[in-house]
């Protein structure tokens, strides 16, 4: 198993541009998760979904879209790129009733903003 | 609103000797506690976990304490080893939400010297 994947690995954007970042699992997990990581701070959810066709908002999701067509895939849009969504993006997922709330990281994409 | 805490952001230890890692929570209803570690350039991983119908969960080197009162754990690595090295993100969940949301603190970095 690959487990999580992400692409691209570093991104550098310029304001006012749009992208996707790709995210996709392979280990039958229902639940995966958008979190971003600014220097020196924790991890926040930007977006979560609980299965295919299933999305809401973290505590930080404006400036971004998702979709989940497949349980595979999360991946997350990026509209009008500014400065504010240079930081660290990380999917992760879980499987659904896991009673350890282990989630499963992919190893991020850097993104630049300028 | 941070609702999981580790104040402190840097730990250095020497060889051979013991790391704690301490972490605070604010919300009563956390039930559960993970620590990720996390390498550079690299998404975190899964370390050790402990449910808060436990005080203690060990795992060879790795032991975490939970003081439900005082709504603090720790981390205990011992004997502490170069390759420790690495920021350490204590997160919380409430099992009882559907959603599975992990919480996270700022992680501290741990750095063990010969």
């Amino acid at each position: 198993n690959a487990g999580v994947t992400q692409t691209p690995k570093f991104r550098i954007l310029k304001i006012g541009q749009s992208m996707t970042l790709q995210c996709t699992q392979d280990m039958n997990h229902n639940y995966m998760y958008w979190y971003r990581q600014d220097p020196g701070m924790g991890l926040k959810l930007i977006y979560y979904s609980v299965g295919a066709g299933i999305t809401d908002k973290g505590e930080v999701p404006n400036g971004y879209n998702v979709s989940r067509s497949t349980t595979e895939d999360f991946p997350l849009r990026l509209e009008l790129a500014a400065p504010s969504q240079t930081s660290v993006y990380f999917c992760a997922s879980r499987l659904a009733g896991d009673a350890a709330n282990e989630q499963f990281f992919g190893p991020g994409t850097r993104l630049t903003v300028l | 609103d941070q609702q999981v805490k580790q104040n402190s952001p840097s730990l250095s230890v020497q060889e051979g000797r013991i790391s704690i890692l301490n972490c605070d929570y604010t919300n009563s209803m956390f039930d559960y506690f993970l620590w990720y570690k996390k390498y550079p350039a690299e998404g975190p991983t899964f370390l050790i976990s402990i449910s808060s119908i436990k005080d203690k969960n060990e795992d060879g080197r790795f032991t975490v304490f939970l003081n439900k009162s005082a709504k603090h754990l720790s981390l205990h690595i011992v004997p502490s080893q170069p390759g420790d090295s690495a920021v350490y993100f204590c997160a919380a969940s409430d099992r009882g939400s559907t959603l599975g949301r992990l919480y996270f603190g700022r992680g501290t970095q741990l750095t063990v010297w010969p």
